[in-house]
């Protein structure tokens, strides 16, 4: 089926550190890969996305690439601001539907 | 349009009650999705229509559950009987399927807490 895994755990740095957050996906086919931000007290928004191996999605200073060799969609930023401060979630929509698969997401706390 | 609106955005239920949510999509969106999130975890795809036909149901969507979109416009998701374990915030998302776009809006959600 169609599944994917977050690195566990919260994720505290300091201003303008450089975050990573670990994706990787089973599905089978050519899905869509996504990143999600939920920040406190909103809905989820789309941050990034990427459709075809090797594409890379940017917005707002992050950075993903569909990494079909090792499945994996990693999302990075070079210098994090404390307005970055959010849950992540890394999905995945299979070929040809929308229907999304989340994984758990990443609290990501940026302290001043 | 101001994207996705859910109603209510709270609701407080005694167990063994039904209880119902409205999504309202964006307007020209023809595919609208059911999510259901727990605490700490992702959300969970429950069901989706495209126009007024509901598509696909999840497992997760067991008898007590039912989702309707009678005009392919807003959609209406039923809880009847309610348990505990239905305590979650509800997620509704909207797309469209032209151009073979495939981002999804998501609504704030409704939060249910069956006490």
């Amino acid at each position: 089926g169609n599944s994917v895994t977050q690195m566990e755990g919260p994720v505290t740095l300091s201003e303008e550190a450089f975050l990573t957050i670990n994706c990787t996906y089973t599905a089978t086919g050519y899905p869509s890969l996504f990143w999600y931000v939920q920040y406190p007290g909103e809905g989820l928004q789309l941050l990034l996305k990427a459709t075809k191996a090797d594409d890379k999605g940017s917005n707002k200073g992050f950075e993903a690439t569909y990494r079909k060799e090792t499945t994996s969609f990693h999302l990075e930023k070079g210098s994090v601001q404390v307005s970055d401060s959010a849950v992540y979630f890394c999905a995945l929509s299979p070929y040809g539907n929308n229907r999304l698969a989340f994984g758990k997401g990443n609290q990501v706390v940026v302290i001043p | 349009d101001t994207g996705v609106s859910q109603n209510p955005r709270h609701k407080i239920t005694k167990r063994g009650q039904n209880v119902t949510f409205r999504c309202d999509p964006i307007s020209e969106h023809n595919r609208l999705y059911w999510y259901r999130q727990t605490l700490g975890q992702g959300p969970e795809f429950l069901t989706y229509f495209q126009n007024e036909a509901q598509l696909e149901k999840s497992r997760l969507l067991s008898d007590r559950f039912s989702a309707e979109r009678p005009k392919g416009s807003f959609s209406t998701l039923e809880i009847q009987r309610t348990e505990q374990g239905d305590s979650a915030m509800y997620l509704c998302a909207s797309s469209s399927i032209q151009g073979g776009n495939t981002e999804a809006f998501f609504g704030q959600g409704t939060r249910l807490t069956v006490v």
